[in-house]
């Protein structure tokens, strides 16, 4: 059984570029959250996903977005990169039922 | 503000001692607690959790100890071995473990040979 898979698992972009992550939960799961982890910093939380809808949401600017596609798989994008985007980017599935969140591998975004 | 402090950004212990790693929060609205542990290029892994319900919560070497009234958790890992080192990052949610979870900053724990 695959867990959580997340692609690309690295990633450079320049300043102002958008950028496309993505996230496929593990098997049985349907709720999808995204976390962003600087350096040094624990997970901060992005926002998550249920039923290809935006459930909660963290302080993140507009320029964070994302999907989730009917087989649950999600994507993050992020608009008008910043350097201070540069981060560990985690997505997390889980199934709804108070069982804990399971966490892919992330995508280390480097922004230049 | 952060509502989850992990005060010690490292721990060294021997293998076969105790290893206690703590965490304190500030939000009384939290009800569900969670430790995950991060190996480097790993994404965090799911350890032990503790609803609020209950003071303790046991898994083989591992144990989490919750203190509403302190607002403080720690983890409990004996014997710990070499294996064990890592980043353990407590986590906390006021929406059960679905919810949004507020992370620590991680504290690093080496177990030496």
């Amino acid at each position: 059984d695959a867990g959580v898979t997340q692609s690309p698992t690295h990633l450079i972009k320049t300043r102002g570029q958008q950028v496309t992550l993505r996230c496929s939960p593990k098997s049985g799961h349907d709720t999808v959250s995204w976390y962003q982890q600087a350096l040094g910093q624990g997970p901060q939380f992005i926002f998550q996903y249920y039923e290809e809808e935006e459930r909660q949401r963290g302080n993140f600017p507009d320029r964070f977005s994302g999907h989730q596609f009917p087989n649950y798989s999600s994507e993050l994008n992020v608009n008008a990169l910043l350097l201070g985007d540069s981060a560990l980017y985690l997505c997390a599935s889980g199934d709804g039922m108070n069982t804990e969140a399971f966490f892919g591998q992330g995508t280390r975004l480097t922004v230049v | 503000d952060q509502q989850v402090k992990q005060n010690s950004p490292s721990l060294s212990v021997q293998e076969g001692r105790i290893s206690i790693l703590n965490c304190d929060y500030t939000n009384s609205m939290f009800d569900y607690f969670l430790w995950y542990k991060k190996y480097p290029a790993e994404g965090p892994t799911f350890l032990i959790s503790i609803s609020s319900i209950k003071d303790k919560n046991e898994d083989g070497r591992f144990t989490v100890f919750l203190n509403k009234s302190a607002k403080h958790l720690s983890l409990h890992i004996v014997p710990s071995q070499p294996g064990d080192s890592a980043v353990y990052f407590c986590a906390a949610s006021d929406g059960g473990s679905q919810g949004n979870l507020i992370f620590g900053k991680g504290t690093k724990l080496s177990v030496k040979p």
